[in-house]
């Protein structure tokens, strides 16, 4: 497709299960970042990665989560252990990176901890 | 210093009002400012966007105003419609669109 995809859409965990949320960028975007959007809540940054410059971790919000980019392309991101807390929108989103600000966002993966 | 602050929350006007979203930043590196609107259930998708070298920029029904001295922003919708109750979310940004900071959203409906 053209756009950024995002699987899966839903996911319904236990508390204490990893999860793996995985996010398609647009073709030949060398930016990739990740939010997280509470329900009725803004966007929350989470990482950012640009081409193969050491991403900035500096939004995730503990140890819990991680995510890597693959090719410079696919990425990952991953929460272990997962908690209540951690129920809500996951966005992606891939840009050109330095020629261009705007952001492209995927639909989100809604996840909910149980 | 890296906060965006968005007004208000939430904003209801009549079809065919001007409904008018402000933000502020601190950070003066920030030099490209977008709106993104978000439908439920849907990602968000920018809307306009605005460099501060011009104070203002129109595309269709929607305006942003921007002043540089004052750190302030704002989106105008010109003869609102139902179609554009949605969530809008200013955002800055510095070096060419890295290290986007978003403000908190704006909750808009447009009653018929």
């Amino acid at each position: 497709g053209a756009g950024v995809s995002q699987s899966p859409s839903n996911k319904v965990t236990e508390k204490g299960k990893d999860v793996e949320l995985r996010c398609d960028p647009i073709s030949g975007h060398t930016a990739l970042y990740w939010y997280r959007q509470s329900l009725g809540q803004g966007l929350e940054f989470l990482i950012y990665f640009q081409g193969n410059s050491a991403p900035d971790k500096s939004g995730l919000p503990s140890d819990r989560f991680s995510a890597e980019r693959t090719g410079g392309s696919v990425s990952t991101l991953t929460i272990q252990r997962t908690q209540q807390e951690d129920s809500a929108v996951y966005l992606c989103a891939s840009s050109l990176g330095y020629t261009t600000g705007e952001l492209f966002f995927g639909e989100g993966s809604r996840l909910t901890v149980l | 210093q890296q906060q965006v602050k968005q007004s208000p929350q939430s904003l209801i006007v009549q079809k065919g009002g001007i409904p008018i979203i402000n933000c502020a930043y601190e950070n003066t590196a920030f030099d490209y400012f977008p709106w993104y609107q978000q439908f439920p259930g849907k990602g968000p998708a920018l809307l306009i966007a605005i460099r501060p070298d011009v104070s203002e920029k129109k595309e269709g029904r929607f305006t942003i105003s921007f002043n540089k001295s004052a750190k302030q922003f704002s989106l105008h919708i010109m003869d609102s419609q139902p179609g554009d109750s949605a969530t809008y979310f200013c955002a800055a940004s510095s070096n060419y669109g890295q290290n986007f900071v978003f403000g908190p959203g704006t909750r808009l409906s447009v009653l018929p």
